[in-house]
C-alpha cells in the first residue's frame, strides 16, 4: 500500500498565483485532513473531511479551499497565494476522527515569493 | 479549545540512556493521547495511543504514561540509540473527551549522541 501520497513535493509560487496541492490515500479511510507546519509553531489544521462530499474548516482555513469528490482524494486549493502561506503542508487520513492514529503524507514544501 | 505544552524544545542524551519527554495539556480532559515521531523533511509517523483509563502503554523500547490528575503524559525511550534522534510530537482531541480533531504540540527534538 502506498498510504497517503502528496504531490508536488516542492513548489515556488509568485504572489497572487494559484495552485492545487494533491493528496490521495489508498487505505479507504473516511477521514482526511490538511495541516500546515511552520517552524516552531507545530501543526495547524486547515480543513478536514469526514467522508466524500463533506468538508469543514479547521483552525486556519482562510486563503484555502478543499473538495472531496471521492474517498481517495482530498485536494487543497490556494487562491491568490500570499507570503504568509509559505509553509510545509501535510495531508493525513484516519479510520475515524480519533482513537486511531493518523497516517501522514510526506508533505509539500511551498514557498510564496 | 485545548492547549498542549511540550516543555522541552530539545533534549540531548547519551546513547544507552533513557529519554523522557513531557506533554502537558491545560484545559479539557482527553479520552486519549497520541505520540508521533517526525524526521526532518518527512511527515509525522504514529507511534502510540494511550487511553484515559490506561496508566501505561508499552511498545518495544517505548513507554507512555498518562496521568489525568497531573494533566500530563510522559514518553520514554529506553536504551536510546542514535537512530532514535527525531522530533516527537504529542497530540490529543481539541475539545476534550474524544471530541474534535487532533491538535499537536510543537514537539521535542531528541538528539542521541553515540
Amino acid at each position: 500500500n502506498a498510504g497517503v501520497t502528496q504531490t508536488p513535493k516542492f513548489r515556488i509560487l509568485k504572489i497572487g498565483q494559484s495552485m492545487t496541492l494533491q493528496c490521495t490515500q489508498d487505505m479507504n479511510h473516511n477521514y482526511m485532513y490538511w495541516y500546515r507546519q511552520d517552524p516552531g509553531m507545530g501543526l495547524k489544521l486547515i480543513y478536514y473531511s469526514v467522508g466524500a462530499g463533506i468538508t469543514d474548516k479547521g483552525e486556519v482555513p482562510n486563503g484555502y479551499n478543499v473538495s472531496r469528490s471521492t474517498t481517495e482524494d482530498f485536494p487543497l486549493r490556494l487562491e491568490l497565494a500570499a507570503p504568509s502561506q509559505t509553509s510545509v503542508y501535510f495531508c493525513a487520513s484516519s479510520i475515524q476522527q480519533g482513537n486511531y492514529g493518523y497516517t501522514f503524507g510526506s508533505g509539500t514544501r511551498l514557498t510564496v515569493v | 479549545s485545548q492547549k498542549i505544552e511540550q516543555n522541552s524544545e530539545a533534549l540531548n542524551i547519551q546513547e544507552g540512556k533513557t529519554a523522557t519527554l513531557t506533554c502537558n495539556y491545560t484545559n479539557y480532559s482527553p479520552a486519549y493521547l497520541q505520540w508521533y515521531r517526525q524526521d526532518p523533511g518527512r511527515g509525522p509517523v504514529f507511534l502510540l495511543l494511550i487511553r484515559e483509563n490506561e496508566k501505561e502503554k508499552r511498545k518495544e523500547r517505548l513507554k507512555v504514561t498518562f496521568d489525568t490528575t497531573l494533566k500530563q503524559s510522559l514518553f520514554h525511550i529506553t536504551a536510546s540509540q542514535p537512530a532514535d534522534s527525531a522530533t516527537y510530537l504529542c497530540a490529543l482531541p481539541n475539545y476534550g473527551g474524544s471530541q474534535g480533531n487532533l491538535i499537536f504540540g510543537k514537539g521535542t527534538k531528541l538528539s542521541v549522541k553515540p
